[in-house]
């Protein structure tokens, strides 16, 4: 059972151009959400957040916007440059009897063509 | 700046052979995780510590064991090498609980079982 699923496995895009990332879940006890970049040979890096309480966060280059009645999340990249090539995992924050734990989606390739 | 120290970063194991995948913090974080990432999937939670002494099972924590006796280090314990092992680890840590104490990661340990 995917609670959280990124259905596009591989994206391209132009230098320059905006990048979408997306994402979607099914557990409506999600309290934050979160993305995490992943570069070969080195392990997630945090990215972004966004509270459920929220629809929008922006750092930057990177916002990620929130819908929660269609349960979707996605991440915009602006512009996108060479250096945002990686793999991008959405991840998904419940409290379990009191502890925190993340659910990840299987990530999606990002390759920016120069 | 060390953040999250994994040892060794690949290993061959024999089937029914046991090993200690090394995970070392030097954040004084006080939680501590271990995933399993298997191809084309998303990180699945193995165990988690909310301070030394304390463990927990995650979602996939057969054939593994844990231990937590200092806040820096949380051990991963392969007892029985089995195939479906065959993953690439990572450790991560955070201070706290909460929206902004994002996970930090190591950089994995990339196991295969023959």
């Amino acid at each position: 059972d995917q609670q959280v699923k990124q259905n596009s496995p591989s994206l391209s895009v132009q230098e320059g151009r905006i990048s979408i990332l997306n994402c979607d879940y099914t557990n409506s006890m999600f309290d934050y959400f979160l993305w995490y970049k992943k570069y070969p040979a080195e392990g997630p890096t945090f990215l972004i957040s966004i509270s459920s309480i929220k629809d929008k966060n922006e750092d930057g280059r990177f916002t990620v916007f929130l819908n929660k009645s269609a349960k979707h999340l996605s991440l915009h990249i602006v512009p996108s440059q060479p250096g945002d090539s990686a793999v991008y995992f959405c991840a998904a924050s419940a409290y379990d009897f009191g502890n925190e734990k993340l659910t990840f989606g299987t990530g999606t390739r990002l390759t920016i063509i120069p | 700046n060390a953040g999250v120290t994994q040892t060794p970063k690949f290993r061959i194991l024999k089937i029914g052979q046991s090993m200690t995948l090394q995970c070392t913090q030097d954040m004084n974080h006080n939680y501590m995780y271990w995933y399993r990432q298997d191809p084309g999937m998303g990180l699945k939670l193995i165990y988690y510590s909310v301070g030394a002494g304390i463990t927990d099972k995650g979602e996939v924590p057969n054939g593994y064991n844990v231990s937590r006796s200092t806040t820096e280090d949380f051990p991963l314990r392969l007892e029985l090498a089995a195939p479906s092992q065959t993953s690439v680890y990572f450790c991560a840590s955070r201070l706290r609980q909460g929206t902004n104490q994002p996970q930090h990661f190591g950089d994995g340990t990339r196991l295969s079982i023959l």
